[in-house]
């Protein structure tokens, strides 16, 4: 059973626009998320995270949205460039009881058109 | 400053074959994680070292994957005898004990192919 999905396995939109990547937890254990960002032949890159206690992280042109009550949570990209293409995987991590494991979603591949 | 990094980038192995991978994570990382994905799912962890001893090893598959740690630098999975299955890229990951936004830092992973 999937405890982390991600429902879209693709998103494309137009440079300039905003992208919104989605991603739907089942785990109510889990109280830290994190998107990473994954080129071809290349290991998953940290990209932004957020706690449980806050709503909305926000970092440059990247910004985590978390609905705890309806266990969701979602990335915007404002604005898209070209270089954005890549997959998204949103994990999430439950830090209590010791483990930092982080239980990864399929991923999201964006394509950022020119 | 290195990233972590594994060897090889590529195995391609027959079933019932050895494969050892190494990863190499960043200095001072005391935290240590094999995560694998299989084509077209989701990364999964496999087990996770803090320095030399194993804190969580809940994602290994079977007792055909052995993970070492020793001295707490360095670390190595064993795959013995490999199936079909065992086929996917498998990463590596580092982080310090105290990480403060909870991110890790993957290697590149290493692609096996059991034939």
């Amino acid at each position: 059973d999937q405890q982390v999905k991600q429902n879209s396995p693709s998103l494309s939109v137009q440079e300039g626009r905003i992208s919104i990547l989605n991603c739907d937890y089942t785990n109510s254990m889990f109280d830290y998320f994190l998107w990473y960002k994954k080129y071809p032949a290349e290991g998953p890159t940290f990209l932004i995270s957020i706690s449980s206690i806050k709503d909305k992280n926000e970092d440059g042109r990247f910004t985590v949205f978390l609905n705890k009550s309806a266990k969701h949570l979602s990335l915007h990209i404002v604005p898209s460039q070209p270089g954005d293409s890549a997959v998204y995987f949103c994990a999430a991590s439950p830090t209590q009881g010791g483990s930092e494991k982080l239980v990864f979603g399929k991923g999201t591949k964006l394509t950022v058109n020119p | 400053e290195a990233g972590v990094t594994q060897f090889p980038s590529h195995s391609v192995i027959e079933k019932g074959q050895t494969v050892t991978l190494r990863c190499d994570p960043i200095s001072g990382h005391d935290n240590l994680y094999w995560y694998r994905r299989v084509m077209g799912k989701e990364i999964k962890f496999l087990l996770h070292f803090v320095k030399e001893s194993k804190q969580d090893e809940s994602g290994m598959p079977n007792n055909r994957f052995l993970a070492e740690r020793t001295g707490g630098t360095y670390s190595t999975l064993k795959v013995q005898p490999a199936e079909l299955e065992d086929s996917g890229v498998y990463f590596c990951a580092s982080s310090p004990l105290q990480a403060p936004l909870m991110e890790q830092f993957f290697g590149p992973g290493t692609r096996l192919t059991v034939l």
